[in-house]
């Protein structure tokens, strides 16, 4: 197994330019959530499905759009990139449903810069 | 709402000695998970450890040890005769129990450095 994997590593944008981020897992997880991670303020989720087909917002959703059209793949589309949009960003995913099912895997993370 | 608060924002230790990461939560459900991750100077999220609500007991696991404590809403983590392979950025988090709610809330980590 992969695992959760993430591309890019890294990315570097202009405001208002578009991009997304993929993440993929191969364990058949139904779970799948976006986080960023600034200084100083830990992880903050973004979006996160419970399913295909079934997407939520989190604690900081805006400027962000996820779909989720297959069990493996979670994209995250930044629409028209800012400045404040610079951060790690952190793709996880999980079973569900089980008390053994709360461990979240986490991919390696994008570092994304916008200028 | 839930909110996770890890106070120590950095703290320094010389190598082999014994070192406690605290970590203070908040939540109004009855049913919960905790977390704690450590990461590393590579980046990655490295998953430790996990309890549930119900479960008081303490766990050790080699130098590692997690002392969690309802009454206290504290689930704090000790490092025994600490190495510097042990310095990272460490992550205490909450998770609500309720199926198909997906939310993790982590605390801003503590920065530990080794000295050696």
């Amino acid at each position: 197994n992969a695992g959760v994997t993430q591309t890019p590593k890294f990315q570097v944008l202009k405001t208002g330019q578009s991009m997304t981020l993929q993440c993929a897992q191969d364990m058949n997880h139904e779970y799948m959530s976006w986080y960023r991670q600034d200084p100083g303020m830990g992880l903050r989720l973004i979006h996160y499905s419970v399913g295909a087909g079934i997407t939520d917002q989190g604690e900081v959703p805006n400027g962000y759009n996820v779909s989720r059209s297959t069990t493996e793949d979670f994209p995250l589309r930044l629409l028209s990139a800012a400045p404040s949009q610079t951060s790690v960003y952190f793709c996880a995913s999980r079973l569900a449903g089980t008390a053994l099912s709360y461990e979240q895997y986490f991919g390696p993370g994008t570092r994304l810069t916008v200028t | 709402a839930q909110k996770v608060t890890q106070a120590q924002t950095e703290i320094s230790v010389v190598e082999k000695e014994d070192v406690t990461l605290d970590c203070v939560y908040e939540t109004r459900d009855t049913t919960y998970y905790l977390f704690w991750y450590k990461q590393p100077p590579s980046g990655e999220l490295v998953f430790l450890i996990r309890r549930n609500s119900f479960d008081e007991q303490n766990e050790i696991s080699g130098r590692y040890s997690w002392n969690f404590q309802k009454s206290t809403s504290s689930f704090n983590f000790t490092i025994t005769a600490s190495q510097v392979v042990d310095s990272a950025v460490y992550f205490c988090a909450l998770s609500e129990a309720n199926f198909g709610n997906e939310k993790l809330t982590f605390g801003t980590g503590t920065r530990l450095t080794i000295i050696p």
